[in-house]
């Protein structure tokens, strides 16, 4: 059981370049979430899916985009990089948002560097 | 809106003295309050949490919380701090009255806790 894991742990692009983050949850979790972290900021919520085919906008969606075309796996794109993008990507899953459910389990992280 | 607020930047403690972590939160409705932690290049683990019953939450590593609703907190405390707890602390909230994007979790935005021997 491995729990959230995350591809790649760390990478570096160009202004302009395009990448895709990929996160694998392996505990049957309805519930993805991507994050970005940044200093002195906290973790702000890019993007989530309730569930396989489905996504939604979080509090800071702008350059990124995503898809969940399997119930394990959430995909996080960036279609054009930029410097402002530069930041620690955290992947989380859990079972739903309601009550004793929904404590989620984070990914180790992607370090992105945009150069 | 909903919103989240750890007041101090870093904690400094001594081994061995007891540690407090605080917290403070707004929401409209009922809160869901969390407790994670993160060392040093890793992902964010899961302390603790409250969603209802008794105030006092005992959590993972011999933490605990205790959840004021007059005075709207949730501060992390441990009798007894170690070196290894030294370590990002995160607090986050969610309003049990919405659903959709707004019944998100909202993190506030860390607590650094520094254990000195």
């Amino acid at each position: 059981n491995a729990g959230v894991t995350q591809t790649p742990k760390f990478r570096v692009l160009k202004t302009g370049q395009s990448m895709t983050l990929l996160c694998a949850q392996d505990m049957n979790h309805e519930y993805m979430y991507w994050y970005r972290q940044d200093p002195g900021m906290g973790l702000r919520l890019i993007h989530y899916s309730v569930g396989e085919g489905t996504t939604a906008k979080g509090e800071v969606p702008d350059g990124y985009n995503v898809s969940r075309l399997k119930k394990q796996n959430f995909l996080l794109g960036l279609e054009s990089a930029a410097p402002s993008q530069t930041s620690v990507y955290f992947c989380a899953s859990s079972r739903r948002t309601s009550g004793e459910q929904e404590t989620q389990y984070f990914g180790p992280g992607t370090r992105l560097l945009v150069l | 809106a909903q919103s989240v607020a750890q007041p101090e930047d870093q904690v400094n403690v001594a081994e061995g003295n007891p540690l407090t972590v605080k917290c403070t939160y707004s929401v409209s409705g009922n809160p869901y309050l969390f407790w994670y932690v993160q060392y040093p290049n890793r992902g964010l683990q899961f302390l603790l949490k409250y969603i209802t019953g008794d105030n006092l939450v005992k959590g993972s590593y011999g933490f605990e919380a205790e959840f004021n609703k007059s005075q709207t907190s949730f501060h992390l405390k441990k009798p007894s701090a170690l070196v290894s707890d030294s370590a990002l602390y995160f607090c986050a909230v969610r309003d049990s009255n919405y659903g959709g994007s707004q019944g998100n979790l909202i993190f506030g935005k860390g607590t650094k806790l520094s254990v000195k021997p």
